[in-house]
């Protein structure tokens, strides 16, 4: 059964005090590592796809990496603006033609002023 | 473009009763998805359309029957509501089934009583 652990489930940062979110898995066939926002009341919003062990991605003060256990989501310099719950998927074949997302409960992350 | 939309936003049901919720997509995408987002749970998926006229099943789909009438709308009905069903509900679509990220629409608060 493929598994996503978030952690921590919540932190709060200093504005500008840079740390990273972790999202660790266990999946059959990795097909991909999503990470979306989440603000309140709103619908995950999509950042990053990671495909394979090694690679990078980047958006503004968010840095993606994944290995062949995890994936980390740095955030450089937060603003109060970064608040939100961040949320890491993946996505590996379920059988019958199917590719699904499972989710981890998500890191809900506070920028204080 | 509008993205996905989901009708209607909040929604108080007595348990026993029925209703369908909306979702739409302006963006072509073949594949639509319906998903539940419960308090300390990450999100989890109920059924998806792999085409028009296509469904299938997620991991939820006990209490709930869905169609795909038109390419861009995907509807998702509850027969007779339960407690158990109150939840937030994220309508979400993509371009392809494996690989790609999935756009989802701003939510419905679903509450039973």
């Amino acid at each position: 059964e493929d598994q996503v652990t978030q952690s921590p489930e919540a932190l709060r940062l200093q504005e500008g005090e840079s740390s990273s979110l972790n999202c660790s898995y266990t999946v059959s066939g990795l097909r991909g590592l999503f990470w979306y926002r989440q603000d309140p009341g709103k619908g995950p919003e999509f950042l990053f796809t990671l495909y394979s062990a090694g690679e990078e991605k980047e958006k503004e003060r968010l840095k993606a990496t994944l290995t062949k256990k995890e994936s980390f989501l740095h955030i450089t310099a937060p603003k109060p603006e970064d608040s939100a719950t961040y949320l890491c998927a993946v996505q590996a074949y379920s059988g019958a033609g199917s590719y699904q997302l499972t989710f981890g409960k998500g890191t809900k992350l506070s920028v204080i002023p | 473009n509008a993205g996905v939309t989901q009708t209607p936003k909040f929604r108080v049901l007595k348990t026993g009763q029925s209703m369908t919720l909306l979702c739409a997509q302006d963006m072509n995408h073949e594949y639509m998805y319906w998903y539940r987002q419960d308090p300390g749970m990450g999100l989890r998926l109920i059924h998806y359309s792999v085409g028009e006229g296509t469904t299938a099943k997620g991991e939820v789909p006990d209490g709930y029957n869905v169609s795909r009438l038109k390419k861009q709308n995907f509807l998702l009905g509850l027969e007779s509501a339960a407690p158990s069903q109150t939840s937030v509900y994220f309508c979400a679509s993509s371009y392809s089934l494996a690989g790609d990220e999935q756009y989802f629409g701003p939510g419905t608060r679903l509450t039973v009583t």
